[in-house]
């Protein structure tokens, strides 16, 4: 596609289902972030991936979050057992060239998860 | 310490005007980039400007420039001739050298143009 896609737009579920969230990133790039932005606050990083290297998730908040990614395709950010305070957009975004330091990031719409 | 800071949580201006959108970020690493973007309602990231810290000129995008004070650590952006579209979030971001996987972006600044 011509940009980033993310599914679903929204999601509704219940505190302690799972819930898994899908990103298609622009084709041939490389760098696919997630990020999570709560109401009205700034995009708080969760995860990259770079190829085929190690992600860093120095940002996933806690072990009932992961994200998957094969090669330079789609990924995937799973919540296990949500809570209300998991509520938010969280967006995917994805880069080429990420060795160059001008390189921006294209987001997709985001998915808006509300925990009831 | 917070990486960017973005002081202006909300703003308004009237339509035709400039305004001034400020930032200021945190680092010590010797290079850097610094990105803009815009958040309409719809919740689309748009990426607006960016300048490089070894960058000599301020960046310029039709609209859009970058007023950067490296001494400061500021990077302003600067709308000119606001129009109704330009309401929005705007958002400060930041990637280092030596951190280069990640992003950092301010808590952002909502942006309202008044007719």
């Amino acid at each position: 596609g011509a940009g980033v896609s993310q599914s679903p737009s929204n999601k509704v579920t219940e505190k302690g289902k799972d819930v898994e969230l899908r990103c298609d990133p622009i084709s041939g790039h490389t760098a696919l972030y997630w990020y999570r932005q709560r109401l009205g606050q700034g995009l708080e990083f969760l995860i990259y991936f770079q190829g085929n290297s190690a992600p860093d998730k120095s940002g996933l908040p806690s072990d009932r979050f992961s994200a998957e990614r094969t090669g330079e395709s789609v990924s995937t950010l799973t919540i296990q057992r949500t809570q209300q305070e998991d509520s938010a957009v969280y967006l995917c975004a994805s880069s080429s060239l990420s060795g160059q330091m001008n390189t921006e990031a294209f987001f997709g719409q985001g998915t808006r998860l509300t925990v009831v | 310490a917070q990486k960017i800071t973005q002081t202006q949580p909300g703003m308004f201006v009237q339509e035709k005007e400039a305004v001034t959108l400020d930032c200021t970020y945190d680092t010590s690493d010797p290079s850097y980039g610094l990105f803009w973007y815009k958040q309409p309602s719809s919740g689309e990231m748009i990426f607006l400007i960016y300048q490089g810290s070894y960058d000599q000129q301020n960046a310029t995008e039709g609209r859009y420039s970058l007023n950067f004070q490296k001494a400061r650590k500021s990077a302003n952006l600067v709308i000119s001739a606001s129009q109704l579209g330009d309401s929005a979030m705007y958002f400060c971001a930041m990637r280092e050298i030596y951190n280069f996987n990640k992003f950092y972006f301010g808590s952002g600044t909502k942006l309202n143009v008044k007719p």
